[in-house]
């Protein structure tokens, strides 16, 4: 089973920031958390990942809380392409661990 | 930029059929996967491969399905009786080994329809 909680449905205006909250209360020491979306029945893409620290990168930036416990994906300008299922998913970061997914959030970048 | 390639985008089988669909991981990836999304349910690992051997399988994975690396280039996942309940978007993902990532870069699936 997916050891993270996310929020069903959210809406966004386009152009406004996205921040998206991921609850991973039972999180180990050595689990990452990343972060995938799907849009409409593509595969799954990559986006973002971190350990404690936050992270950045193109697509978006990435808010861990100091005990981990939580997380915040945010997209900080989001467009009507970034409507899609993103899906917050804890790891460990050793070779060839599988994803498990949850039902993830539904995004809906509103015009 | 590099992607992962499957191949047919769309397979019809009848129940009972052998299927084996393809699948061209990045190329200097080593770890290799496939996962399947039913219709409106939550994407599922079936399978993981490793230096030419499966290091891990979900339940979903029985007797009926194998993964073969056939070549360089090639990782096949064979379903060898379909049944109705195999109709699926099956997913095959890879990943580099490199520290402190292993993130996984899917392909666009391919679609498979069991009548």
């Amino acid at each position: 089973d997916a050891k993270t909680t996310q929020p069903p449905s959210m809406d966004c205006a386009e152009g406004r920031a996205a921040n998206l909250p991921c609850n991973h209360s039972t999180i180990s020491g050595n689990e990452y958390v990343y972060w995938y979306r799907q849009i409409h029945s593509q595969g799954p893409q990559y986006i973002i990942h971190g350990l404690k620290n936050n992270e950045t990168n193109e697509m978006a930036s990435l808010i861990i809380t100091e005990d981990r416990k939580s997380s915040t994906l945010i997209l900080p300008h989001a467009t009507l392409r970034d409507t899609a299922v993103y899906y917050c998913i804890v790891r460990e970061i050793q070779g060839a661990q599988k994803l498990v997914f949850g039902q993830g959030t539904r995004l809906t970048i509103n015009p | 930029e590099p992607e992962v390639t499957q191949t047919p985008s769309h397979q019809v089988t009848q129940m009972g059929q052998e299927v084996i669909l393809r699948c061209v991981p990045i190329s200097n990836h080593l770890y290799f996967y496939w996962y399947r999304q039913i219709l409106g349910q939550k994407v599922e690992f079936l399978v993981s491969f490793y230096n030419n051997e499966i290091s891990e399988k979900s339940e979903i994975f029985d007797d009926q399905f194998s993964v073969e690396r056939p070549d360089g280039s090639n990782f096949t996942l064979k379903i060898r009786s379909t049944k109705l309940e195999d109709s699926a978007m099956y997913f095959c993902a890879s990943s580099p080994r490199q520290f402190r990532t292993y993130e996984q870069y899917f392909g666009p699936g391919t679609r498979l329809t069991v009548t």
